[in-house]
């Protein structure tokens, strides 16, 4: 079974810099991918980011970086120069071959910027 | 291009009720996916469907939950006698394949149901 694993139900960062969110998973199949998704106040899931196992660098897009650690089986999710506009509830996913097309989800964190 | 739509953004019914969520997906898109997301909590998997091979069921809670999709585009989800532990947020995705694991899901903004 996967599992997708959030210990941080919530954080805060102030404007313009940069801050880690966690997330580990579980999983036996040797082909995966990672994905995180972002979810404003307004309820809608954005996707930000992607990593699959078999990449050999981790994956940047803009100010969203993944740390990819495949040995300990964490993803974390960094965001540098935080903006307002960031505050959200972050969910990090997970998808293998072994379980068709489905999304597992952690529980999320959410992310509170400060001035 | 448009996003995937859902209607309606908001349903209150009552206990008893049947209740039918619809989904639009992107045009081009082949797979569709339905989760459920209880308030405070992850996106829970209930149904998923891939052109015209027998859609994945395995995460519909009950048999009091069922969804179609004609024509390979839009999908309805509909809830019998719905219950008041029904209540949540109800998310339509949609992806260009199932095959692989690389391709990202793109979600609508959701039906929110309340069973009062």
């Amino acid at each position: 079974a996967q599992k997708i694993t959030q210990t941080q139900p919530g954080m805060f960062v102030q404007e313009k810099e940069a801050v880690t969110l966690d997330c580990t998973y579980d999983t036996s199949d040797p082909s995966y991918g990672l994905f995180w998704y972002k979810q404003p106040s307004s309820g809608e899931m954005i996707f930000l980011i992607y990593q699959g196992s078999y990449d050999q660098q981790n994956a940047t897009e803009g100010r969203y970086s993944l740390n990819f650690q495949k040995a300990r089986k964490s993803a974390n999710l960094v965001i540098s120069a935080s903006q307002l506009g960031d505050s959200a509830m972050y969910f990090c996913a997970m998808r293998s071959t072994g379980t068709a097309s489905k999304l597992t989800f952690g529980t999320g964190t959410r992310l509170q910027v400060t001035l | 291009g448009a996003g995937v739509s859902q209607s309606p953004s908001n349903k209150v019914t009552e206990k008893g009720k049947d209740v039918e969520l619809r989904c639009d997906p992107i045009s081009g898109h082949t797979a569709l996916y339905w989760y459920r997301q209880s308030l405070g909590q992850g996106l829970e998997f209930l149904i998923y469907f891939q052109g015209n091979s027998a859609p994945d069921k395995s995460g519909l809670p009950s048999d009091r939950f069922s969804a179609e999709r004609t024509g390979g585009s839009v999908s309805t989800l509909t809830i019998q006698r719905t219950q008041q532990e029904d209540s949540a947020v109800y998310l339509c995705a949609s992806s260009l394949a199932v095959a692989g694991v690389r391709y990202e899901q793109y979600f609508g903004p959701g039906t929110r149901l309340t069973v009062t």
